[in-house]
């Protein structure tokens, strides 16, 4: 069964840090992986999505993804955080159909930015 | 164009009793879904609908029913709400594309089971 499994619920750094946000996932098939981000109060946004193209997937607000098919990993990462990346992150993956499939999605990683 | 919309925002019920939460898109999305959202545990799937006229069960649908009004719309309705039904549900639509499913998601539904 395909899943996907955040490593730490709660992660904190300060402003201009590194932010790496960890997404590993089991399939048995080749993944469709996606990262959305929840600001508080509002929906999901789409941060940026794996679709085989290429390993290193550029998103929106300087994030980026990498796939590593030989570790099961995308993780997450922005060289500099603001304070305005304080949200709560989700890595998903598809199952199913590309076309039609679910999104299955990992526990949530929330990011606290300190000034 | 307003992606996602949910009504209401905000919802008070009591055990036993029932609500609709509605949702609309106007991105001419095929395919529509249902969420609900708890503390650690990521978002679940409710129920989906493919494709107008059709809906299927997720990872969670007890205590809940849906109906694909049309194209636009896609409603959740709880028929006797409990405690446990307690969550912010997020419904979101996709249009079948390419290889991947990209979901855009409505700003959710906070609702209380006393």
């Amino acid at each position: 069964a395909q899943s996907v499994t955040q490593l730490g619920s709660h992660v904190s750094v300060s402003e201009g840090a590194l932010v790496l946000l960890r997404c590993n996932y089991s399939s048995s098939v080749p993944p469709y992986l996606f990262w959305y981000v929840q600001y508080p109060n509002q929906g999901l946004q789409l941060l940026l999505k794996y679709t085989s193209a290429a390993t290193l997937v550029k998103g929106i607000n300087g994030f980026e993804a990498e796939f590593k098919k030989s570790e099961t990993s995308f993780h997450l990462t922005k060289p500099s955080a603001h304070m305005s990346d304080a949200a709560e992150y989700f890595c998903a993956v598809i199952i199913g159909s590309s076309n039609t499939g679910k999104l299955i999605f990992g526990q949530g990683t929330t990011l606290q930015v300190k000034p | 164009n307003a992606g996602v919309t949910q009504t209401p925002k905000f919802q008070v019920l009591k055990t036993g009793q029932s609500m609709t939460l509605q949702c609309a898109q106007d991105m001419n999305h095929n395919s529509m879904y249902w969420y609900r959202q708890d503390p650690g545990m990521g978002l679940r799937l409710i129920y989906y609908s493919a494709s107008e006229g059709t809906t299927d069960k997720g990872e969670v649908p007890n205590g809940y029913n849906v109906s694909r009004l049309n194209k636009r719309e896609f409603s959740l309705r709880l028929e006797s709400a409990a405690p446990s039904q307690t969550s912010v549900y997020f419904c979101a639509s996709s249009e079948l594309r390419g290889r991947y499913n990209e979901q855009f998601f409505g700003p959710g539904t906070r609702l209380t089971v006393l």
